[in-house]
């Protein structure tokens, strides 16, 4: 089973700055990478694929980056609807599809 | 427009079994698999299986095994979950979500099932 393992586990950052969540897999997942967004009482939301590929409607201000072993996501002038917590996925070798445990991004 | 729509929320004892259901519309059901995926109180997503609309193969993580029977049911493009044997560790929001290449754009709003003596 593949380990997606986030950090960090918290991060705050102040509204207009960029924050930086990095994900890291047990082993190569190519870029078979996915980000999730989950807002308290939602369901997620996709926001990459494909380590970097934008999912339809998202702002340019998301930015997925990386291949292997170590992806980021970036989000540049960060919006109060910015925070919540983020969860990367690894669908390169399934089963099981396995998620990082989740950064909570909060407000500094 | 895509959606999957979930059946309501559960209260169930120590031992029984739950089914959530998830009705697609807005896609061919049958071009797509389905995941479901969970979400314990306060905790991360954790996988549970997949099955594809088109002949219902399925693949589930090991933990649930032996657990869990996930079936569709193409005349109505809705796809089920069940668990037996429930526990208290059970309690938890399950989504079901359209799973194409294995990530997923489209989720339904979310099943909360409790397990509670």
């Amino acid at each position: 089973e593949i380990v997606m393992t986030q950090s960090p586990a918290t991060l705050s950052v102040s509204p207009g700055e960029r924050a930086t969540l990095s994900c890291r897999a047990s082993q190569s997942v190519d870029i078979n990478v996915a980000w999730y967004q989950q807002k308290t009482g939602q369901a997620p939301r996709l926001l990459i694929y494909g380590a970097s590929t934008r999912a339809t409607g998202i702002s340019a201000r998301f930015r997925g980056s990386g291949s292997g072993t170590d992806f980021t996501l970036t989000i540049s002038g960060l919006q109060s609807d910015d925070f919540a917590v983020y969860y990367c996925q690894q669908y390169n070798d399934w089963p099981p599809l396995t998620f990082g445990q989740g950064t909570r991004l909060e407000i500094k | 427009q895509v959606q999957l729509v979930q059946s309501g929320t559960e209260v169930k004892k120590p031992g029984a079994s739950v089914t959530v259901s998830c009705k697609a519309s807005g896609y061919t059901f049958s071009n797509y698999g389905i995941i479901w995926v969970r979400q314990a109180p306060g905790q991360g997503l954790e996988w549970m299986g997949w099955i594809y609309g088109y002949n219902g193969d399925t693949k589930s993580a090991q933990k649930f095994q032996g657990r869990v029977t996930m079936t569709t049911d193409t005349s109505t493009s809705t796809a089920y979950m069940e668990l037996r044997s429930l526990t208290s560790d059970d309690t938890a929001v399950y989504y079901c979500a359209r799973g194409g290449h294995g990530y997923s754009m489209v989720w339904g709003q979310g099943t909360l099932v409790t397990v509670s003596s």
